[in-house]
């Protein structure tokens, strides 16, 4: 089985401040792990993932996320956050595991707001 | 490189009318395509997935029925709609097997039933 939560509904950080969205998650393997952002009124966009090798993975538009094996979190981050960061921010999972889903769980989504 | 189109982007339906969504893949073969349903611009919910021609497997039972009649289509349709199935539908695809990992998205198709 696998699950992933975000457990903030929002984020809010002021422009040029650093910023981090929250992702825990549960496999019985080993996961791919992905985050995507959504603008409004628009599709969801790939971000980056996580499937082996450095635990820091680095993304579009300055996006990163750090794999943590023993707290099963993949929070993203980024150094200094623009308005223009503000949208919807999903993480999910996948089990890779024998009989594991090839379909990833997503989260219910974390709104970011960036300050001015 | 691979692109997802998806349409149409807005749509108007009354209660009781047919819908018929449409989704085409370029770029790739035998893609996995997916349609999802978002409600109140959060949580995602998978409707269907495919992954081949014909082959098609339902995660909710309801009103929505999908097809898949050529390898890069994907339809998502109703007989007779319902105010219930207000929402925003996305589209989706991934590599083929079960090896293809990221899942990437459409546009959106937002429909309200009135």
């Amino acid at each position: 089985a696998q699950s992933v939560a975000q457990p903030e509904d929002q984020v809010n950080v002021a422009e040029g401040n650093p910023l981090t969205v929250k992702c825990t998650y549960s496999v019985s393997g080993n996961p791919y792990l992905f985050w995507y952002v959504q603008y409004p009124n628009r599709g969801l966009q790939f971000l980056l993932k996580y499937i082996t090798g450095d635990n820091l993975v680095k993304g579009s538009y300055g996006f990163e996320a750090e794999f943590n094996k023993s707290q099963t979190s993949f929070h993203l981050k980024k150094p200094s956050a623009l308005v223009s960061d503000s949208a919807l921010y999903f993480c999910a999972v996948r089990d890779i595991s024998s009989g594991g889903s090839y379909i990833p769980t997503f989260g219910r989504g974390t709104s970011l707001i960036v300050h001015p | 490189s691979q692109t997802i189109h998806q349409w149409p982007a807005t749509l108007v339906q009354p209660v009781g009318s047919p819908l018929s969504l449409e989704c085409t893949v370029e770029g790739t073969s035998n893609p996995n395509l997916y349609w999802y349903r978002q409600a109140a611009g959060r949580g995602l919910q998978l409707l269907f997935y495919s992954v081949g021609i014909g082959q098609i497997s339902s995660e909710v039972p309801q009103n929505l029925s999908a097809s898949r009649p050529q390898d890069r289509q994907f339809i998502l349709s109703s007989k007779k709609l319902l105010l219930s199935d207000s929402g925003f539908y996305l589209c989706a695809w991934s590599g083929a097997g079960i090896s293809g990992n990221t899942i990437y998205f459409g546009e959106g198709s937002w429909l309200t039933v009135v």
